[in-house]
């Protein structure tokens, strides 16, 4: 069980390059998301999933996409990179809360440098 | 929309000695969860505790432990015989205990950060 992986750890892009963030996840769970995590800002939602085919904005979207083919896959796209995409970006998972406590599992997080 | 307020950005306590880290929030919803995250400098988020709205009772895990207020809507953690593995940012982020869709998401503070002194 390795829980959420996500690929790269680490990256560095010139602007207006594009590239996908993988995260994956092998806990069956339904709720997948990606946030970006900026100095004095905290971690802030950019896109989210509660199952194959359904996908929806957080809130911080733009110059990003994602789709869910799979359960297990909830990769990030990025358009045309831009330096105010350089943070750190964290896919995360967790069972949609019928009991609504599940715990979210965080990826390691992957730090990207727009140059 | 729901926010969370941490007011200290950097907060230090002695090896083997108590902290409390400060956290406020904002809601309407009277069915919600929070949630303390830890963040060593190896990156991965750690939930540290959590604590269920309904609960009077505060949440206790080993050293640490939270000071739930729902009227104030204040949630701190207090750690207790500090430790150099402590240090850290320290993350409190909110949930909504309604389902669907944008509701499953986390809201996050701006952090503390824990510096253990030895």
């Amino acid at each position: 069980n390795a829980g959420v992986t996500q690929t790269p750890k680490f990256q560095v892009l010139k602007t207006g390059q594009s590239m996908t963030l993988q995260c994956a996840q092998d806990m069956n769970h339904e709720y997948m998301s990606w946030y970006r995590q900026d100095p004095g800002m905290g971690l802030r939602l950019i896109h989210y999933s509660v199952g194959a085919g359904i996908t929806d904005q957080g809130e911080v979207p733009n110059g990003y996409n994602v789709s869910r083919s799979t359960t297990e896959d909830f990769p990030l796209r990025l358009l045309s990179a831009a330096p105010s995409q350089t943070s750190v970006y964290f896919c995360a998972s967790s069972f949609t809360p019928l009991a609504a406590y599940n715990e979210q599992f965080f990826g390691p997080g992957t730090r990207l440098t727009v140059l | 929309a729901q926010t969370v307020t941490q007011s200290q950005p950097e907060m230090s306590v002695q090896e083997a000695e108590t902290v409390t880290l400060s956290c406020t929030y904002d809601t309407s919803e009277s069915d919600y969860y929070l949630f303390w995250y830890k963040q060593p400098p190896s990156r991965q988020m750690i939930l540290v505790i959590r604590q269920e709205a309904y609960k009077q009772q505060n949440a206790t895990e080993n050293r640490f432990s939270v000071n739930f207020q729902k009227a104030a809507k204040s949630f701190s953690l207090k750690i207790s015989d500090s430790q150099l593995g402590d240090a850290a940012m320290y993350f409190c982020a909110y949930r909504s205990g309604i389902g669907g869709g944008s509701n499953y998401k986390l809201t996050f503070g701006k952090g503390t950060l824990l510096t253990v002194n030895p």
